[in-house]
């Protein structure tokens, strides 16, 4: 069965400094992974994603991750946090491979603090 | 580009009461889900269409829950009777197709009291 772990209900950083949201997924086969950010009142906004290729991912608004398989983690950076990166993350795994629905399992949510 | 369209944004019932959402996906987007996202959870699939075809709705509770795709554009999904544990907000999403590489954009969700 598929599953994503964020071991971090808050993670607090001040501005400025570097910031990381973890992420641990379980997925027969290869996996695809995303990051999502959800704002008050607001849907889901895409981040990033890693499909195949290079491990290092850049995404949106400055955000990066990293994928290990060896660790099977894909840990959510940003070199320098803006108070407006204060939000929800969310990150998710899809499993490949023919006759694969498709379907998303998200992780619980991790709430990112920046302070002034 | 318009984004994923819901409504309404708020919904306040009484259990055993009926409720519908309406979305309308990106134009364009095959592929279109609903999710139920509880308070300090992550969201979970209830329903995915290819089309207006179901593709999964293994977590649907269908003795209550049901979900519409008529022509494969609108969709709407309606809770009868409704009760107090589907107190959530519903996310509705579309994506280019069912493909593992497409992102799913997401609409602003409906978020659903039960009382």
């Amino acid at each position: 069965a598929q599953s994503v772990a964020q071991p971090e209900d808050q993670v607090n950083v001040a501005e400025g400094n570097p910031l990381t949201v973890k992420c641990t997924y379980s997925v027969s086969g290869n996996p695809y992974l995303f990051w999502y950010v959800q704002y008050p009142n607001r849907g889901l906004q895409f981040l990033l994603k890693y499909i195949t290729g290079d491990n290092l991912v850049k995404g949106s608004y400055g955000f990066e991750a990293e994928f290990n398989k060896s660790q099977t983690s894909f840990h959510l950076k940003k070199p320098s946090a803006l108070v407006s990166d204060s939000a929800l993350y969310f990150c998710a795994v899809r499993r490949d491979g023919s006759g694969n629905t498709g379907k998303l399992i998200f992780g619980q949510g991790t709430t990112l603090q920046v302070k002034p | 580009e318009a984004g994923v369209a819901q409504s309404p944004r708020y919904k306040i019932i009484e259990k055993r009461q009926s409720v519908a959402f309406w979305c309308n996906p990106i134009s364009g987007h095959a592929t279109l889900y609903w999710y139920q996202q509880i308070l300090g959870q992550g969201p979970k699939l209830l329903i995915q269409f290819q089309n207006n075809g179901v593709v999964d709705d293994s977590q649907l509770p269908k003795d209550r829950f049901s979900a519409e795709r008529l022509k494969g554009v609108d969709s709407t999904l309606k809770i009868q009777p409704a009760k107090l544990e589907d107190s959530a907000v519903y996310l509705c999403a579309s994506s280019k197709k069912t493909g593992d590489s497409y992102e799913q954009y997401f609409g602003p969700g409906t978020r659903l009291t039960v009382t």
